[in-house]
């Protein structure tokens, strides 16, 4: 029963492939984030989600095309994988409003 | 825009002892959150602690707390009694109330070690 799961865990992939990362949450919230965590831990927000709806797209390269299905899902689809998305891509949920984020457990995805 | 600023990129601790990571942020909003999330190797993140910005009491959750200052946009986290299992990356983030450009703005982080 984990809050905030996301697959996979861990994604090794060449140059130039197209990739997707799944993220659910159980929590029952209204609003899901994708954040990207570079090399040096910084935390970035890529996009952001409420009630199916993108509200926050924070200029990231149109070959990262996020999908919501419904309020428990956003996925997240790369295309043409560059050696530049190496990093952890984290998946988080919040109630709408002034609450903390529960994060998913990271994918760490290796460009090759 | 908000930022989040933390100095200091590295921390070290002696086991058992006090240790006070900073955070100051950049806001033009009066209501806001705060928190602090730890990140241990794992890489899960864990919330620590959170603060409203309307409370002028500090938070505290069991042996952390935070010393909020609103009018100098600090929001240091003390450690009390430091475990070996407090090493980890802690964060400061922000997060407006009330808007519809809604996310969680990070700092770049603290790196805390534990000496045993």
């Amino acid at each position: 029963d984990t809050a905030v799961s996301q697959t996979p865990k861990y994604l090794v992939t060449q140059m130039g492939n197209d990739k997707s990362i799944k993220c659910e949450q159980n929590l029952g919230h209204d609003t899901m984030y994708w954040y990207k965590q570079d090399s040096k831990k910084f935390l970035k927000i890529m996009f952001s989600y409420n009630n199916k709806e993108l509200i926050i797209n924070e200029t990231v390269p149109n070959r990262f095309s996020p999908k919501s299905p419904d309020k428990a899902h956003l996925n997240l689809h790369i295309n043409s994988l560059e050696l530049g998305d190496s990093a952890v891509y984290f998946c988080a949920s919040s109630r709408w409003g002034p609450t903390e984020a529960f994060f998913g457990q990271g994918t760490r995805l290796t460009v090759v | 825009a908000q930022t989040v600023t933390q100095s200091q990129p590295e921390m070290s601790v002696q086991e058992a002892e006090t240790v006070t990571l900073s955070c100051t942020y950049d806001t033009s909003e009066s209501d806001y959150y705060l928190f602090w999330y730890k990140q241990p190797p794992s890489r899960q993140m864990i919330l620590v602690i959170r603060q409203e910005a309307y409370k002028q009491q500090n938070a505290t959750e069991n042996r952390f707390s935070v010393n909020f200052q609103k009018a100098a946009k600090s929001f240091s986290l003390k450690i009390s009694d430091s475990q070996l299992g407090d090493a980890a990356m802690y964060f400061c983030a922000y997060r407006s109330v009330g808007t519809s450009y809604d996310k969680v703005i990070f700092g770049p982080g603290t790196s805390l070690s534990v000496i045993p």
